[in-house]
Parts: C-alpha cells; structure tokens; sequence
C-alpha cells in the first residue's frame, strides 16, 4: 500500500528554520517527481515547492512566496523527500502536506496527512 | 502567474441533488486541470484530471468538463459523502496554482 509520512512540524520561532520529511513507501519512490503543498488554518491550498526525479534531472521550482528561503532535496535510498524552511515567517504557518506528482505532469496524485507548522513568537 | 478563480464560495443542496461548480482560468491552460476533494480534517483527494478523467476509485457520479478557460465539476446525485471542499489546479505552466475552493454543504 502507497503511503506518505511527513514529519518534523513544530512550533518555531520568526526567523528560525524547520526541516521537513516525508517518508514514503509501497512505491518506486525514485521515479517519481514530489511536491510540497500547504494549507493555511482555514485558507485554501498553495503549491510550495516541486522536485523532479532524477532521471528528469532532479531540479526543483518554487513558489515565489518561498523562494530563497526554502529548498526541497530527495534522498531516493532512503524514499524520504525534504524540505528546508529558513527564514520562517508568520505567513507560513500552515499544514505542510507531502504529494506524489503524477508521472507524466504536474498534479498531486497521493497526498500524505500532513504535518503542521506554527511559526510564532 | 495563472489565477483560478472557483464559483460559486459555497454551493447549498440536498442529497440526491445535482451539484454544479465552475473554475475560470486567467489564459488558457489546455486540458491540464485537476480537482480534488477535502473533506474536514483530511488530506485531498485527487478525483478528476485531464479535465475530464476521473482518478482512479472515484465514483462516475462525479464528472469534469471543459478546456480552456472554461471548466466544471459535475456531481450527479449528491451522496452525503461528498459534501466537502472542492479544489480546481492548473498544471500547465509555474507556479502550479489552486482556485480559492467551492464549499459543498448541505
């Protein structure tokens, strides 16, 4: 069975960082591109960040909300996906979800149940 | 930046009922739209993409139509299940952008 784990929500201080897993199973975890999307309390979703596989070249495109301040990375031996948060800002409290980006473009297939993020002082 | 913008905020029927909901595109993206599903205190779902595929294990009441601009999420005999969030996407060009959601509710 396919399933994504994320962990490493917390409540953090502005200007402090985070780092983010997502651990996933019951798939090749390789061959597929990831995404972070978030959910503000009460808002609506916001793609955050996507990286490729590596057989598409491994790179990575960012949300201009996110950019310079966050970076995703993939570790494929461990099927972990993660996610760099610095620079913390009280606009990216929110519900971090890990998705499974379909093979052939850019939707979210399998979302993981999310972990969530407070950043306040 | 493609905007989506969803209508209507928040769409009241009964079940058995038919629902309809829109999402209008900024430019054109093609085909390349999804819609998920939210129910309170989970994840989404991916339910249609392609604008008119449905993913698998999803019911066929549920239907997607459109290309363009122009799209919607039939749902043809509301079960008290569906009465939750629902999300349209773009995936043709960055950044990948969200409508703002069309609340289902009784």
């Amino acid at each position: 069975e396919m399933q994504l784990m994320e962990s490493g929500g917390d409540l953090v201080q502005p200007g402090r960082s985070l780092r983010l897993s997502c651990t996933a199973s019951g798939f090749n975890f390789g061959d597929y591109a990831m995404s972070w999307v978030r959910q503000a309390p009460g808002k609506g979703l916001e793609w955050v960040s996507f990286v490729r596989s590596k057989a598409s070249g491994g790179t990575a495109e960012y949300a201009a909300s996110v950019k310079d301040r966050f970076t995703i990375s993939r570790d494929d031996s461990k099927s972990i996906a993660y996610l760099q948060m610095n620079s913390l800002k009280t606009e990216d409290t929110a519900v971090y979800y890990c998705t499974r980006v379909s093979l052939a473009v850019a939707l979210f297939e399998y979302w993981g149940q999310g972990t969530l993020v407070t950043v306040s002082s | 930046e493609i905007v989506m913008t969803q209508s209507p905020a928040t769409l009241s029927v009964s079940p058995g009922e038919r629902a309809t909901l829109s999402c209008r595109a900024s430019q054109s993206v093609s085909s390349h739209l999804a819609w998920y599903q939210q129910k309170p205190g989970q994840a989404p779902r991916l339910l249609i993409y392609g604008a008119s595929t449905r993913a698998t294990g999803i019911a066929a009441r549920f239907s997607g139509s459109g290309s363009g601009t122009e799209f919607t999420l039939t749902i043809s005999s509301l079960q008290s299940e569906d009465f939750a969030v629902y999300y349209c996407q773009q995936y043709t060009d960055w950044p990948l952008t969200f409508g703002q959601g069309t609340r289902l509710e009784i």
